[in-house]
């Protein structure tokens, strides 16, 4: 089964700066996908960021990039000049190419600081 | 466009009572996906409807079930109610499913709090 970890429950960043979430994962798939989901307190999940796994190149949504290390299967964010819109909780999420389920990891807080 | 909408926002139910949530997808979106929410078990998946038919389901047992109309409207439906049952419901539609080429749009979610 694929399994998805993200092991820092909080973190906090002061505003303008660089921050990276971390995010490990797990399976024996060779077509899947990658995603960092954001959500705020409207309780909307919305998409950030999302990488193939059979591309080598790390995506970037303007202030959003990933470093995706497939051989050790890690998958972080990094958000440059962080904003106090930024601060939400993020999940980390796999999907198999041949499957519509998402399997989410525990979900990491960001707090960003004025 | 409007976006995916789920009702209610918020439901108290009380123990043994049974819950029916309802998802709008975004018009034009066949695939609904229903993933539950606790504090505890994070995001789970409970199950995915395409052109009416469950085409992928979670684990979790029997009392969860769903269903879609021919409008690609779902409902879940949760029968003898538990305490942890209580959660944050989101509904997510994607035009076919069919992998992740596709872009996976969320609602705000039903708060069941089940007393």
């Amino acid at each position: 089964a694929q399994t998805v970890t993200q092991s820092q429950p909080e973190m906090s960043v002061q505003e303008a700066e660089t921050v990276t979430l971390s995010c490990t994962y797990d399976t024996s798939e060779s077509d899947y996908y990658l995603f960092w989901y954001k959500q705020p307190p409207s309780r909307q999940m919305i998409l950030v960021i999302r990488q193939e796994a059979y591309k080598q190149q790390n995506a970037t949504e303007n202030r959003f990039s990933v470093n995706f290390q497939k051989a050790a299967k890690s998958f972080s964010l990094k958000i440059s000049d962080s904003q106090l819109g930024d601060a939400a909780m993020y999940f980390c999420a796999y999907a198999s190419g041949a499957n519509s389920k998402l399997t989410f990891g525990k979900g990491i807080t960001l707090s960003v600081r004025p | 466009k409007a976006g995916v909408t789920q009702t209610p926002r918020y439901l108290i139910k009380t123990r043994g009572q049974q819950v029916t949530l309802s998802c709008s997808p975004i018009s034009g979106h066949r695939s609904v996906s229903w993933y539950q929410q606790t504090p505890g078990q994070g995001l789970q998946f409970l199950f995915e409807y395409f052109s009416e038919t469950q085409r992928n389901k979670g684990n979790f047992p029997g009392r969860f079930s769903g269903r879609q109309f021919s409008n690609s409207r779902s409902e879940m439906n949760v029968s003898t109610l538990e305490l942890g049952d209580s959660a944050l419901y989101l509904c997510a539609s994607t035009g076919t499913g069919t992998g992740y080429n596709e872009k996976l749009f969320f609602g705000s979610g039903t708060q069941l709090s089940v007393l």
